[in-house]
C-alpha cells in the first residue's frame, strides 16, 4: 500500500499569510494526487485534482504542484474561510489520504 | 446539481452489522463509480472500497476485505455499503464518495462527497 504523509500536522497562522503544506508518497504517485479541504462536522470538500489542478469554483489564492513523491498545497493569502483541514490523497493504487494538517489560526 | 444524500445515523451493538445506503442524483449513476470512506472521531479519511455502478463489480481495502460488501441498485440511483461484525473500532463516520471521472477503468480524485453516517458501536 502507499503511505502518503503530510506535514505539518498542525499549522498556526493569521489571515493574510502564505501557507504551505506538504503530503509525501511512499513511491511515486506521478500526479495522481488530489487536495480537501475539511470543516468541522462537514464532508471533504475537492480543491485541486492531478496535483496542479483547481477545481472549478475554488477561489484562485489555492494551488498546488509536485510530482513523483513530493508535493505541495499552496495558500497564498489566508483568508478566515480557510481555517480548516487539509487532506492530501492518492489515487495511483486504489486510494490513500494523508493524515491531515490543521489550520488554526495564531 | 450532482448530490449524493446518505441515510441516518446508526446504533448498533457489537457483533452487527450496518447498511448505509447513499442516493445520487443529478448524474448518469451507472457512469462513475463510488466509493466509500470512513472517519472515526478525530482522525483522518479511510479508503474501504469501490463499486463498479455499471457492472457491480467491486475492490475492497484488505482491512476490510472480510466484512464488508458494497451493492447498488441502478434503478434506484443508490448505493449501499453493509458492514459486518461490528466493533467498537468500526464507530465513525461513513461517507459515499463519486469517482469524479465517468465512464474510467480506472480511480480518479472524489466529487461530491455525501454528506456522512455517524454508526455509532457500542454495547
Amino acid at each position: 500500500d502507499i503511505q502518503m504523509t503530510q506535514s505539518p500536522s498542525t499549522l498556526s497562522a493569521s489571515v493574510g499569510d502564505r501557507v504551505t503544506i506538504t503530503c509525501r508518497a511512499s513511491q511515486s504517485i506521478i500526479n495522481w494526487l488530489a487536495w480537501y479541504q475539511q470543516k468541522p462536522g462537514k464532508a471533504p470538500k475537492l480543491l485541486i485534482y492531478k496535483a496542479s489542478t483547481l477545481e472549478s469554483g475554488v477561489p484562485s489564492r489555492f494551488s498546488g504542484s509536485g510530482s513523483g513523491t513530493e508535493f505541495t498545497l499552496t495558500i497564498s493569502s489566508l483568508q478566515p474561510d480557510d481555517f480548516a483541514t487539509y487532506y492530501c490523497q492518492q489515487y495511483n493504487s486504489y486510494s490513500t489520504f494523508g493524515q491531515g494538517t490543521k489550520v488554526e489560526i495564531k | 446539481q450532482v448530490q449524493l444524500v446518505q441515510s441516518g445515523a446508526e446504533v448498533k451493538k457489537p457483533g452487527a452489522s450496518v447498511k448505509v445506503s447513499c442516493k445520487a442524483s443529478g448524474y448518469t449513476f451507472s457512469s462513475n463509480h463510488m466509493h466509500w470512506v470512513r472517519q472515526a472521531p478525530g482522525q483522518s479519511l479511510e479508503w474501504m472500497g469501490w463499486i463498479n455502478v455499471a457492472n457491480g463489480k467491486t475492490k475492497y481495502s484488505q482491512k476490510f476485505q472480510d466484512r464488508v460488501a458494497m451493492t447498488r441498485d441502478t434503478s434506484a440511483t443508490t448505493a449501499y455499503m453493509e458492514l459486518n461484525n461490528l466493533r467498537s473500532e468500526d464507530t465513525a463516520v461513513y461517507y459515499c464518495a463519486r469517482d469524479a471521472v465517468a465512464d474510467s477503468i480506472s480511480l480518479s480524485w472524489f466529487d461530491p462527497w455525501g454528506q456522512g453516517t455517524l454508526v455509532t458501536v457500542s454495547s
